[in-house]
């Protein structure tokens, strides 16, 4: 199985501030990575696919990077609506696995 | 727009089998792009892959569930189903269904989500 491992597991920051979240694969799974964001008590929404593309309406603040086994989420200017637990996974072969999850509180 | 609805009984007994069932409206199971698949959630922790099946039935499970899982759809009730058996107390979960547009290959990310439904598993 191929093991997905996020840092940090949880980050404080302030709207308007610049957040970056890291996820790496235990082999290589090419651009094989998507990112989502849940918020409590309700399911996780796609918003990059393919490691940098975005998914539907998703706002432009948010970007995805990487290939190979280092992949990052940006979210460039932190909004409210933002504050929000992520999770990549990785789509490059079965099982399907995902990260263990990263926090983003209000500092 | 495309409608996922899990539906099944919330609490079942251990060593009983957890049955679910999600219904898709606003679009077809039997598109051959799709993949429909099941996550699962315990309360306070991540996610984890429980399995994927296809319009034409092909299934494909996580190892670590496999001997203990069976996915099923039903094209003319536009729904798929979830059984999963001997079920003990590290099942209870909160349990999605979803969909990967995929162009026909199960690994692949999920679009579209239910809304989750609990599921506890106590005596």
């Amino acid at each position: 199985d191929i093991q997905m491992t996020q840092s940090p597991s949880s980050v404080s920051a302030s709207v308007g501030d610049r957040v970056t979240i890291t996820c790496r694969a235990s082999q290589g799974i090419s651009s094989w990575l998507a990112w989502y964001q849940q918020k409590p008590g309700k399911a996780p929404k796609l918003l990059i696919y393919a490691a940098s593309s975005l998914q539907g309406e998703v706002p432009s603040r948010f970007s995805g990077s990487g290939s190979g086994t280092d992949f990052n989420l940006t979210i460039s200017s932190l909004q409210p609506e933002d504050f929000a637990t992520y999770y990549c996974q990785q789509a490059n072969s079965l099982p399907l696995t995902f990260g263990g999850g990263t926090k983003v509180e209000i500092k | 727009q495309l409608q996922l609805q899990e539906s099944g009984p919330g609490l079942v007994k251990p060593s009983e089998t957890l049955s679910l069932t999600c219904t898709v409206s606003g679009g077809s199971i039997s598109r051959s792009e799709d993949f429909w698949g099941w996550i699962r959630q315990p309360p306070g922790k991540g996610l984890e892959w429980i399995g994927s099946i296809y319009y034409s039935g092909s299934t494909y499970y996580n190892p670590s569930l496999k001997s203990r899982v069976t996915l099923s759809l039903d094209t003319s009730r536009n729904h798929f189903s979830l059984k999963l058996t001997s079920v003990t107390a590290a099942d209870t979960a909160v349990y999605y269904c979803a969909r990967a547009d995929s162009s026909g290959y199960p690994e692949s990310d999920f679009q579209n989500w239910g809304q989750g439904t609990l599921v506890t598993v106590s005596s």
